[in-house]
């Protein structure tokens, strides 16, 4: 299994309050993202990063802001948590090229109350 | 229309079936196609990549028909431990990977 490393595994917060989801890697892939999964959507793409300080907005971005200042480590933050957000995270790495499959990290249980 | 649509089932077939799901996309210049197996509450995991020609991983055959813009995976000899939801997955240019919704598939002995 590719070494990615979600934390928390699960967090409960209150609506309002700042969150920060870690993503760390040990492939040293240049390709990283994260996703959120809610039923009936599947999985959609939340922020990616394509190299140190290079990132950009996926599908479902508003409300959320990324960073990623080492090759290994990509975080996710959610500015002031709202319950819409309650989701499970996941991240995701791919090497080579942008054409290459996702690995996933073991998911972030997020419930925002 | 979303990018990628899938049956989310449920298939719910016995054990040695064979099982076949289809999966459309809406973006003709779509690169690169995959399959994904996903059990309750686990991270998504690659099951195969999808290339033109077809392609063949032991039970499992997946192919890709660009002028129909759909993929395919079939599921031969099915186990108890095929039970999953499947997903399939298209590059629809540069990062973005979009996903479909997944199709459930329970294996019945």
């Amino acid at each position: 299994d590719a070494g990615i490393t979600q934390s928390p595994r699960h967090k409960v917060t209150e609506t309002g309050t700042p969150v920060t989801l870690r993503c760390h890697q040990t492939e040293n892939h240049r390709y990283m993202y994260w996703y959120r999964q809610d039923p009936g959507h599947g999985l959609r793409l939340i922020h990616y990063s394509y190299g140190v300080k290079d990132t950009d907005k996926g599908e479902v971005s508003d409300g959320y802001s990324v960073s990623r200042s080492k090759t290994e480590d990509f975080l996710l933050t959610l500015e002031s948590a709202t319950s819409s957000q309650t989701s499970v995270y996941f991240c995701a790495i791919s090497g080579a090229d942008y054409n290459s499959p996702l690995h996933f990290g073991n998911g972030t249980r997020l419930t925002v109350t | 229309r979303k990018e990628v649509e899938q049956d989310p089932g449920p298939f719910n077939v016995p054990e040695g079936a064979t099982v076949a799901f289809n999966c459309t996309y809406s973006n003709s210049a779509s690169q690169s196609f995959f399959w994904y197996r996903q059990d309750c509450r686990k991270e998504p995991k690659l099951l195969m990549s999808v290339y033109s020609s077809g392609n063949e991983d032991g039970r499992f055959t997946a192919q890709l028909n660009r002028a129909s813009q759909y993929i395919s995976l079939l599921i031969r000899d099915s186990k108890l431990s095929d039970s999953a939801t499947y997903l399939c997955v298209v590059n629809i240019g540069s990062n973005d990977m979009r996903f479909g919704a997944g199709t459930r598939l329970t294996v019945k002995p």
